[in-house]
């Protein structure tokens, strides 16, 4: 929607440890929750996404939580690896399809 | 490789100037997105195209303008250009149903000198 709040704007994690990644929205009328990856150098590209009749998706390592109420959905990555490494974007479109911040997530070795 | 096309990929100028970058969607998107992406920073929302009309405007400066064409292409106009303007420009297109899903061109670096 029109303000999409993402935090933390940095992370760092150890190589194996579990990240998570908040973004809080707020416009009610979303309906479709987005996560998309940028590593250094390339463009973003969506990693998984969520619809508000669903509360949580998995996709192998990574997960999407949502809680409509509260406004704000998450991302869960597990047994973090060093190709993780990279910025995370959240999005909640509605006639616009505005950005968070990112998150540049480390992997500590 | 995402299917959306971008060119140039870097483009070098002088400030006061004005170019022009260009998008290409993927086949059969019907949406152009606009992004800029600063040093350090996020993506800002500039303006969408919707098969050849404005569809929604952010934070775009009135020296920049952008149009899609009939062959549904892209251009993005950036003049009177300053140093702050350099940033990397990210084209994205969308398919026409379940259309949030953005595809992202690899982008056009702009160095404003």
């Amino acid at each position: 929607g029109e303000n999409v709040e993402q935090h933390p704007s940095t992370l760092s994690v150890q190589e194996g440890d579990s990240a998570v990644i908040k973004c809080t929205y707020s416009d009610s009328a979303s309906n479709y929750f987005p996560w998309y990856k940028q590593e250094l150098g390339k463009r973003p590209q969506l990693i998984i996404d969520i619809r508000s009749n669903v509360g949580e998706k998995k996709d192998q390592r990574i997960a999407v939580t949502l809680n409509k109420t509260a406004k704000h959905f998450s991302l869960h990555i597990t047994e973090t690896q060093p190709e993780d490494s990279a910025v995370y974007f959240c999005a909640a479109p509605d006639d616009k399809i505005i950005f968070g911040k990112g998150t540049r997530l480390h992997i500590l070795p | 490789d995402s299917g959306v096309t971008q060119t140039p990929k870097h483009l070098i100028t002088a400030t006061g100037q004005r170019v022009t970058l260009r998008c290409s969607p993927r086949s059969g998107d019907l949406s152009v997105y606009w992004y800029q992406q600063s040093l350090d920073q996020g993506l800002q929302f500039l303006i969408q195209y919707y098969n050849g009309e404005e569809r929604a405007k952010g934070n775009i400066l009135e020296r920049f303008s952008a149009q899609q064409f009939p062959d549904l292409h892209s251009e993005l106009n950036l003049s009177s250009l300053e140093l702050g303007d350099s940033a990397l420009y990210f084209c994205a297109s969308s398919a026409p149903t379940g259309g949030e899903k953005l595809f992202f061109g690899s982008g056009t670096q702009l160095s404003v000198l």
